[in-house]
């Protein structure tokens, strides 16, 4: 079944303990992207990725970290977390064959920072 | 630099009414991308639409249509007929090439369908 998939789908933690949240995807897309969903102000880009080794910051990337050593994965590293980040988060990958392609959405991964 | 505004942050409908969800851009790329996505309370995102800058064709399908008028930077949904299944909250997306695509979200649109 072609999907993305992201791990935990929940998480709460504490001010300052790194964490990752992993992305996968298995449509062999170039494109990755995160998202961080907040009320009232829709999705916002954290960061995207075009390719494998390619990433670029998005709108919001301040406090995170991004990697893409394989096509289908993009981890979202947090390396010092804080309670502003506290948020629903989204992966998401396309193709870009042709020019921005339709966008596969994760299930989420709810964060909280105490 | 980009912007989508959806200026509707709530609308209730009777059911079988039609509603119509505004979308308005800001680009100043020639070259561009607009979505619409559904999130239905159950929290997935849902694509519904692609349009890119070059196609000003209206879309229909079924009880959906999308028009898009570049004169105006818009790019509306109109649900006819809603139904109860229709609410969730509905995201207009812009995507642009600036070496790579970045997108960028309108703030959502919450629709509630009262049977």
């Amino acid at each position: 079944e072609a999907q993305v998939t992201q791990n935990p789908r929940y998480l709460i933690t504490v001010t300052g303990k790194k964490l990752t949240v992993t992305c996968s995807q298995n449509m062999n897309h170039e494109y990755m992207s995160w998202y961080r969903q907040d009320p009232g102000l829709g999705l916002r880009q954290i960061y995207y990725s075009m390719n494998v080794e390619v990433t670029d910051k998005g709108d919001v990337p301040e406090g995170y970290k991004v990697s893409r050593k394989e096509k289908r994965n993009f981890p979202l590293i947090l390396e010092s977390p804080s309670p502003n980040q506290t948020s629903l988060y989204f992966c998401a990958s396309s193709l870009v064959v042709g020019g921005a392609g339709e966008q596969f959405f994760g299930p989420g991964t709810r964060l909280t920072v105490l | 630099a980009q912007k989508v505004t959806q200026a509707q942050t709530e609308i209730s409908v009777v059911e079988k009414e039609d509603v119509t969800l505004d979308c308005v851009y800001e680009t100043r790329d020639t070259t561009y991308y607009l979505f619409w996505y559904k999130q239905p309370p159950s929290g997935e995102l849902v694509f519904l639409i692609r349009r890119n800058s070059f196609d000003e064709q209206n879309e229909i399908s079924g009880r959906y249509s999308w028009n898009f008028q570049k004169s105006t930077s818009s790019f509306n949904f109109t649900i006819t007929a809603s139904q109860v299944v229709d609410s969730a909250v509905y995201f207009c997306a812009l995507s642009e090439y600036t070496g790579g695509f970045k997108t960028i979200f309108g703030a959502g649109t919450r629709l509630f369908v009262k049977a």
